[in-house]
């Protein structure tokens, strides 16, 4: 089955820094990657997804890129903001089987 | 549109007792997707059901865990004569048929504290 690998586990970025988190899967077959952002004690909310058609996605501060051959995808935050501070959580899915997820990553933005 | 639906948020039971965990999913939506979130950890999934049907339970412990999805009602996640290392936050997540496994949208979960 398919493995989502995800680093760092913490990552610590000065207001207006950028922040990547990157996650490898396992399972050439997969082709939607979701990242999730989960703040304290809330719901995980969908933040951008990709599917394997293309290799890059954009929505305004928030980027994800995607290698299909490398089996890598990471999510992109530039001039990050105290409410980034969050767990960033991706995800991995061939559409046949339940989305299978990384361990998060907690980022904090120090303002 | 109320959005996935999970009761209680909260959830205190002692050991040996039963839990019952329920999730009402998007209108409309027919796949309904369990996950568990023990603390500082991601989400492992559970069990994937749709109407009168499960789909998919290979996440879900083969003891004392059990998962339905009547034809009319919430899903409903019960873990009967629970433990300690049951403790964890549990959310429950629906997709729409022509997106079965694309497009979650998550509920509040409800954490559950076995004492």
């Amino acid at each position: 089955g398919e493995n989502v690998e995800q680093h760092p586990s913490t990552l610590s970025v000065q207001e207006g820094d950028s922040a990547v988190i990157k996650c490898t899967y396992s399972d050439s077959a997969s082709n939607y990657f979701p990242w999730y952002k989960q703040e304290l004690g809330k719901r995980p909310q969908l933040i951008i997804d990709i599917r394997s058609n293309v290799g890059e996605k954009k929505d305004q501060r928030i980027a994800v890129t995607l290698n299909k051959t490398a089996k890598h995808f990471s999510l992109h935050i530039t001039e990050t903001q105290p409410e980034d501070s969050a767990v960033y959580f991706c995800a991995a899915t061939s559409g046949n089987t339940p989305l299978v997820f990384g361990k998060g990553t907690r980022l904090s933005v120090i303002a | 549109n109320a959005g996935v639906m999970q009761n209680p948020r909260h959830l205190v039971r002692r050991r040996g007792q039963e839990a019952r965990l329920r999730c009402s999913p998007v209108k409309g939506h027919s796949h309904v997707y369990w996950y568990r979130q023990l603390p500082e950890e991601g989400l492992k999934f559970m069990v994937y059901l749709q109407k009168e049907n499960i789909i998919d339970e290979s996440g879900m412990p083969k003891e004392r865990f059990s998962a339905e999805f009547p034809k009319e009602g919430p899903s409903i996640l019960r873990i009967q004569q629970v433990v300690r290392g049951d403790s964890a936050a549990y959310f429950c997540a629906s997709s729409p048929p022509s997106n079965s496994n694309y497009g979650y949208t998550f509920g509040s979960g409800t954490r559950l504290t076995v004492v």
